[in-house]
This record gives structure tokens, sequence and C-alpha cells, in this order.
């Protein structure tokens, strides 16, 4: 069956300081793969999808996230994080043929000062 | 760009009640969805329709639930007897064929 781990269920970075959510799925075949972040009470906005191609994808706000299939993770990356970064942040899995997404349980990211 | 937008955007409901959560997905999608996040938890599939046919549901999506496209442009999630465990954010989604799926603000129903 599907599935998408997150490992890490919160994360403190300092501002300006560099960033990597980790995100690890099950699936037999390659996958569509997402992160979305979730500012406190707003809904899903879509950073970043890998469907096939080059394995290093770039997103909106600075963010990348790079699809390693021999690891079976897709990692966020952000080379300098920002006050305005703080949320939750959700990898997500697409099936090919299938309807659903699997989403991770999220992490939550803290900057301070 | 186009949105995906959700009415209300906090819905309070006292247990047993019914509630229609409204959605209107993107224009040309034809695939469209409902997911719940409980606060704290993640993110929940509970029911995928295309084809003005449910293709898929999760085990959490039982008799208390149903969804209608009532018309050519909403997409309606109905909870017909609301319990305290109802209470959560739900999101519609939709997509065209083979791309992702664009998720609406969602709706926090909040039961009491």
């Amino acid at each position: 069956a599907q599935s998408v781990t997150q490992p890490d269920i919160h994360i403190t970075v300092s501002e300006g300081a560099s960033l990597e959510l980790r995100c690890n799925y099950s699936y037999g075949a390659t996958p569509y793969l997402f992160w979305y972040v979730q500012s406190p009470g707003q809904g899903l906005q879509l950073l970043l999808k890998y469907f096939s191609g080059d394995t290093l994808v770039q997103g909106i706000k600075g963010f990348e996230a790079e699809f390693k299939r021999s690891q079976s993770s897709f990692n966020l990356r952000k080379p300098s994080v920002h006050w305005s970064d703080a949320a939750e942040y959700f990898c997500a899995v697409g099936v090919m043929t299938g309807n659903q997404f699997y989403f991770g349980t999220g992490t939550s990211l803290t900057v301070i000062p | 760009e186009p949105e995906v937008t959700q009415t209300p955007s906090h819905q309070v409901t006292q247990m047993g009640q019914e509630v229609i959560l409204r959605c209107v997905p993107i224009s040309n999608h034809l695939y469209f969805y409902w997911y719940r996040q409980i606060l704290g938890q993640k993110v929940e599939f509970l029911v995928s329709f295309y084809n003005n046919e449910i293709s898929e549901k999760s085990e959490i999506f039982d008799d208390q639930f149903s969804v209608e496209r009532p018309d050519g442009s909403n997409f309606t999630l109905k909870i017909r007897s609301t319990k305290l465990e109802d209470s959560a954010m739900y999101f519609c989604a939709s997509k065209r064929e083979g791309a992702e799926q664009y998720f609406g603000p969602g709706t926090r129903l909040t039961v009491t």
C-alpha cells in the first residue's frame, strides 16, 4: 500500500539558516510527488511537484526538492529560511492510476530570529 | 489564475444536524475530491468523484457522508447526522486528467 512518512514532527531553525525537511514514500512505481505548505488556519498551497525528468525540482518561495528513487525520498530544502516560512509542511504522493493523494503527517517549522 | 473555492469558510453545527459543505472546482477539471484534516493530524482522503459517480472512497466515508454535483459547477459534501468527531477542516480538490490536484482553502467544521 502507498504511504508517506515525514519523520520530523517539528523542526526549529534560525532565520537565515538552511532547511531540509524529510519525506519518504512507499510505492511500487514512480509516483507523483508534492510538497504543500499550510499556514495556520489556511488551506494547502502547492510548493512544488515532481512527475518525471530532472530529479531536482524548483518551487515557489525559494524551495527545492530532490527525488531520490534509490532512497524513496523527496526531501524539501531551502538555503536560507525566512521568518515567514514558519508553517506546516506536508509531503504527498499521488499514484499514476489511482485518484487519491496520500499525505504525510506533516512537519511543523518554527523559525527563530 | 483559476482557483477552487469553498463555502462557508467556517461552519458551526450541533451534533445530529445535517451539514452541506460546498465547493466550486476549477471549471475545466474532471476529477473532484474531498479530504479532511482533524486538528493537528494529517490530511486524509475521503472520496473522489468522476463522471458523476464516486470512483473511490476511504473507510472514513461511511453512510453518513454523501457527495453530489448538483449542477455544472458545484460539488457538495453532505454529512447527514454530524458527530463531535466530524469536527475538522474539510478540503475540496479538483484536477484534470493526469495533473496534480488543486486544493481549495477549506471549510472548518465545528460540531458542538
